[in-house]
């Protein structure tokens, strides 16, 4: 099946910093890409949903300032977290779908980022 | 809608024992459904799929059934292995409009040797 990856895997930081975590579809266009947020021992909670060339679409609830979202190509997607604090730590998520499939595209799933905030 | 703030429910079983697990889809819409598996650390994997014009599908050792009368969907596990010990959830989706699955609250399958 086609191969998503997530960069970095594992992030610690300091209360107040930015983190940024790439997301890339490896051998297709993507031309939409969700992030979700999941915390230990729950579902998946989608944090926004990126199409390629436009903005994201954010989930009630998720600060867009807070969590920045780029998809400047049909391959990589970007999220940062502005300003982080411990309560953003968190394992992070990405996934892709071509849009060939309509409603049926299967979305493949990046092997997550676990964001520590000090 | 989201699942969210729900902590999993647990399924332990011997290995070799079949395993069954559970899910109450909530949009009568829905028309598409998946079942992911995730391992501890790691980003879902997709196991199999069924689309609303079936209720059965079946892939190596899984086997998916929908009954859409009382939006419930489940997957069957033939001789559940240890490495199937993860976390299972489903998805549903609406083909014909934005591709936005939901995603079910997930069950933790324990597999014990």
């Amino acid at each position: 099946g086609a191969v998503v990856s997530q960069h970095p895997s594992r992030v610690i930081c300091k209360s107040g910093t930015s983190v940024k975590i790439e997301c890339r579809s490896l051998d297709f266009q993507a031309t939409t890409m969700f992030w979700y947020r999941q915390f230990p021992k729950q579902s998946l909670m989608l944090m926004a949903t990126s199409n390629e060339g436009s903005k994201a679409t954010y989930e009630q609830g998720v600060e867009k300032d807070k969590f920045l979202i780029n998809h400047a190509s049909l391959t990589l997607s970007t999220l940062t977290v502005t300003s982080a604090h411990p309560e953003d730590s968190s394992f992070y998520i990405c996934s892709a779908i071509s849009g060939l499939a309509g409603g049926t595209d299967t979305q493949y799933f990046g092997p997550g980022t676990r964001l520590t905030v000090l | 809608g989201e699942s969210v703030g729900l902590h999993l429910p647990t399924l332990s079983v011997q290995e070799g024992d079949n395993s069954i697990i559970n899910c109450a889809y909530s949009n009568s819409a829905s028309d598409y459904f998946i079942w992911y598996k995730q391992e501890s650390g790691k980003g879902p994997q997709f196991i199999i799929d069924i689309r609303s014009n079936m209720d059965k599908r079946q892939g190596q050792r899984v086997t998916v059934l929908l009954n859409k009368t009382v939006k419930h969907l489940s997957l069957q596990i033939a001789a559940t292995q240890p490495g199937d010990s993860a976390v299972y959830f489903c998805a549903e989706n609406i083909s014909g409009g934005s591709y936005i699955p939901t995603f079910g609250r997930g069950t933790s399958l324990i597999v014990h040797p």
